[in-house]
């Protein structure tokens, strides 16, 4: 167990609709990361936080927002979600960025219909 | 722009066979290359890589980087089939997530 819980573990809802995954870190961890992974593709980075703030973007579409709450939880919010959106999302955490490893938690399985 | 390219995209391989593992990298603000093990969900953590020319080793796998020619290689002596699995490398800063390599040992 990585410490890194995701909420919910699967979710299947249809095109346009807009859905919430959630995260909480590892106890003492700042940092959060959010991942999208398709099918066959690998781990794409979709954004960074730190202690609350925006640290870094990656791939992440217009459609896609996300933000790191006081408690150091994180949401992952998908709107006018399409069919190419199916995908895991994963949320890893790590307390020095770059000089200590990600964890990460078990994804949520995102099926849009 | 940020990239890190694995090689071989896919290897099946024979138990016990010694397998090498490629990644290579071009990233601003390098702090770390890391390598997971992803089977069937999460990826797990396997070695955090820092300094050039040094080897860390854990039972049957190692790893070793080159900050001078960026790119490290990840072996695994004696392969069992618990080894099966997707290999993935990141650069950190922004752990930057190479495809995988896709492992199969067959009995």
């Amino acid at each position: 167990d990585s410490g890194v819980t995701q909420t919910p573990k699967h979710l299947i809802t249809a095109t346009g609709q807009r859905v919430t995954l959630r995260c909480s870190p590892r106890s003492g961890d700042l940092s959060v990361y959010w991942y999208q992974q398709s099918l066959d593709q690998g781990l794409q980075f979709l954004i960074q936080y730190y202690n609350g703030e925006e640290r870094a973007k990656g791939n992440i579409l217009e459609r896609f927002s996300a933000q790191q709450f006081p408690d150091l939880h994180s949401e992952l919010n998908l709107s006018s979600l399409e069919l190419g959106d199916s995908a895991l999302y994963f949320c890893a955490s790590s307390s020095q960025g770059g000089n200590s490893p990600l964890h990460f938690g078990n994804g949520t399985r995102l099926t849009v219909t | 722009e940020d990239k890190v390219v694995q090689s071989p995209l896919s290897l099946v391989v024979h138990e016990g066979d010694t397998v090498t593992l490629n990644c290579s990298y071009e990233v601003t603000n390098f702090r770390s290359l890391l390598w997971y093990k992803q089977e069937k969900k999460a990826p797990t953590f396997l070695f955090m890589l820092t300094s050039s020319g040094i080897e860390k080793k854990s039972g049957r796998l190692s790893s070793i980087l080159d900050k001078k020619e960026l790119f490290s290689i990840l072996n695994i002596t004696a392969t069992q089939t618990g080894d099966s699995a997707v290999y993935l490398c990141a650069v950190a800063n922004q752990f930057y997530f190479g495809t995988g390599t896709s492992l199969t040992v067959i009995p």
